[in-house]
């Protein structure tokens, strides 16, 4: 049973598109993180939340701490977002999901 | 799927010894490993990238001597905190990268010292 589910696992978006990836978790909490992993393996950490939402340029994230659920969307997506993106939660020790991988076409 | 076995999960130790963290690769091998560095509140911080068999790349503003890593074979990289300071109080974590499986993490690491 993995604490953090992420779905979908792959993705492939037209530029342009709107996307969302979820994230649901089984654990308590004190924060959740988005990551984003380039090719090269770089982790740039998009998001730290512990409750409501957080917008930063086209990326929001979103969590709802009694459904133990939370989302990134991309708005007006563009290749350069290709990446892997991670949800973690920090539970005192971390859970990753397995990320996901999305494609985005120009 | 792939795992990486990061130990310890949690270390106490007194300032001025040296630590060090093991990441495995439990069923596969990993060519690069990267190691991370979270200081409390705030996001994940690569520190170094390294490769099996040469020498780590470090990030800038990050001590080469003072964090130690070695990647001798495929499936083991350690990264030894030296002469520890309670500055480097942090959670580290480990993460493998393999032209099949993409990229796993370790659970981390988080060193206290006093």
């Amino acid at each position: 049973k993995n604490e953090v589910e992420q779905s979908p696992q792959n993705l492939t978006a037209q530029e342009g598109e709107f996307i969302t990836i979820n994230c649901s978790y089984s654990v308590g909490i004190s924060a959740l993180h988005w990551l984003q992993q380039h090719p090269g393996g770089g982790i740039v950490s998009l998001f730290m939340l512990s409750s409501g939402k957080k917008k930063h340029g086209r990326l929001i994230a979103t969590i709802n701490i009694q459904e133990k659920h939370s989302s990134l969307h991309i708005t007006a997506s563009h290749p350069r977002d290709s990446a892997v993106y991670i949800c973690a939660v920090d539970e005192g020790q971390f859970y990753f999901g397995t990320g996901t991988s999305l494609t985005v076409i120009p | 799927g792939a795992v990486v076995s990061q130990h310890p999960s949690w270390v106490i130790c007194k300032s001025g010894t040296s630590v060090k963290i093991e990441c495995r690769s439990l069923d596969f091998q990993a060519t690069t490993m990267f190691w991370y560095r979270q200081f409390p509140k705030q996001s994940l911080m690569l520190m170094a990238t390294s490769n099996e068999g040469s020498k780590a790349t470090y990030e800038q503003g990050v001590e080469k001597d003072k964090f130690l890593i070695n990647h001798a074979s495929l499936t083991l990289s350690t990264l030894t905190v030296t002469s520890a300071h309670p500055e480097d109080s942090s959670f580290y974590i480990c993460s493998a990268a393999t032209p099949n499986y993409g990229y796993t993490f370790g659970s981390g690491t988080r060193l206290t010292v006093v």
